[in-house]
């Protein structure tokens, strides 16, 4: 069974820094391209950044460039989301997310991790 | 970016019933490969979305006949008949054929 278990969120200052990690179970990570895309409070979703399977290639929305990196750790089967310079408007739900083989769009989702960014 | 726009924002639907669902993009999503990657979520109450089309009308892996998926280009619809009280929530239709991915936001199917 696939399983995606996000960690790391939680209260954060607006400037500050926090680090999302997903790990995954199931399937053969390696494999696999992986996303974060975030949902704010009772709004929809927004994708974040992409990472391929070995690394190679990362794409990052707008909103987001500059300020946050996404990588992984194949051995470890787990991805990771580094998020800095932190703001208010970067509140919400952050799911990790399968990348369809061979294809685009999101086959398996975790369960989120909520991150808040207030004083 | 491209912009995909939704509608309507909410039905209302009996159970047994149909539906449909369109979803519009700003520009084509034909790729140049010749793929389309529109994609259809379904948000349920409390949950994680889940995948339920891919590339415009390939159901995924579990999900029912009820659901399907039709379009080209730049209109796209997802019908779901008959139905069932677990198909309520927050639909989403996506667009992968270029970054940024883009969802639309959303239509939330409630019962009459």
């Amino acid at each position: 069974e696939v399983q995606l278990v996000e960690s790391g969120g939680g209260l954060v200052q607006p400037g500050r820094s926090l680090k999302l990690s997903c790990v995954a179970s199931g399937f053969t990570f390696s494999n696999y391209g992986m996303n974060w895309i975030r949902q704010a409070p009772g709004k929809g979703l927004e994708w974040v950044a992409y990472i391929s399977s070995g690394s190679s290639y990362i794409y990052y929305a707008e909103t987001v460039k500059g300020r946050f990196t996404i990588s992984r750790d194949n051995a470890k089967n787990t991805l990771y989301l580094q998020m800095t310079s932190l703001r208010s408007e970067d509140t919400a739900l952050y799911y990790c997310a399968r990348q369809i083989t061979g294809s685009s769009g999101f086959d398996y989702w975790g369960q989120g991790v909520m991150v808040t960014v207030s004083s | 970016d491209v912009v995909m726009t939704q509608t309507p924002v909410s039905l209302s639907v009996s159970l047994g019933g149909q539906v449909s669902i369109s979803c519009r993009s700003s520009q084509s999503l034909v790729h140049n490969n010749g793929n389309t990657y529109l994609s259809w979520y379904l948000q349920k109450p409390g949950q994680s979305p889940q995948l339920l089309i891919y590339k415009v009308s390939n159901r995924f892996s579990g999900i029912s006949d009820r659901f399907s998926g039709s379009g080209s280009g730049t209109d796209f619809t997802l019908k779901i008949s008959r139905v069932e009280p677990d198909d309520l929530g927050v639909y989403y239709c996506g667009q992968g054929t270029q970054y940024p991915y883009t969802f639309g936001a959303g239509t939330k199917l409630e019962l009459k």
